[in-house]
């Protein structure tokens, strides 16, 4: 089955910038899409086809997706942006139709 | 505005069965696939099955143990559980589908328990 691996956690000072990977065979070639779940909350869309935004996410949020690795940008963190982050592809190919990454934890020091 | 509610959860013992449900408003619901996410407790998300806007189209992990149905007549989607185990114990949310590819509306979720 297809796998996409995440960092367990990353921390960043307030108003700097927070990098999350989310690693899989060749996702470059797939739409990579994030969700943000804040502590005891449903997951929320954040960013979808790699790099685009539903209306309501702020645009301190931006995606990128390459070879073996997709990224997720926050820019100017706040503190209101310490959540769980979960990348998310569909693979045809696989069993699991949709499949989550493992999930990274930022914490807003 | 988009709302989805699941119900259904609650303690069940091991070798039980469980139908869980989610009510949508706020969007032509027949129009929609739809899906069922579930969240082992201080785990990650892992997506359990999809249904087509009309039903006729089902992909789930556990084909057999775990169905996904839905009635467009009462905008709710279902999910059947047989067969639990410990390994079930999760949130269950239910999320609307946009383009076969992301989830972009969720509901808050359910919580099964399974435990004897």
């Amino acid at each position: 089955s297809y796998v996409l691996t995440q960092p367990p956690s990353v921390s960043v000072a307030p108003g700097q910038t927070a990098t999350i990977t989310c690693g899989g065979s060749n996702i470059g070639s797939h739409s990579v899409h994030w969700y943000q779940q804040r502590p005891g909350q449903a997951p929320v869309l954040v960013v979808y086809n790699d790099d685009d935004r539903p209306s309501g996410t702020p645009e301190r949020f931006s995606g990128s997706n390459s070879g073996n690795t997709a990224t997720l940008t926050i820019t100017r963190v706040e503190a209101e942006d310490e959540a769980d982050y979960f990348c998310q592809v569909w693979n045809s190919g696989s069993d699991h139709h949709y499949v989550f990454g493992t999930g990274t934890k930022v914490t807003v020091l | 505005q988009v709302q989805l509610v699941e119900s259904g959860g609650g303690v069940v013992q091991p070798g039980g069965s469980l139908r869980l449900s989610c009510v949508a408003s706020g969007f032509t619901f027949s129009n929609f696939g739809m899906h069922w996410v579930r969240q082992a407790p201080g785990k990650g998300l892992e997506w359990v099955a999809v249904i087509s806007h009309d039903g006729s189209g089902k992909h789930s992990i556990e084909k057999g143990r775990l169905t996904v149905s839905r009635d467009n007549s009462k905008n709710t989607l279902y999910l059947q559980i047989n067969s639990l185990s410990s390994d079930d114990t999760a949130v269950y949310f239910c999320a609307k589908d946009h383009s076969s590819s992301w989830m972009d509306y969720w509901g808050l979720g359910t919580l099964v328990t399974v435990s004897s």
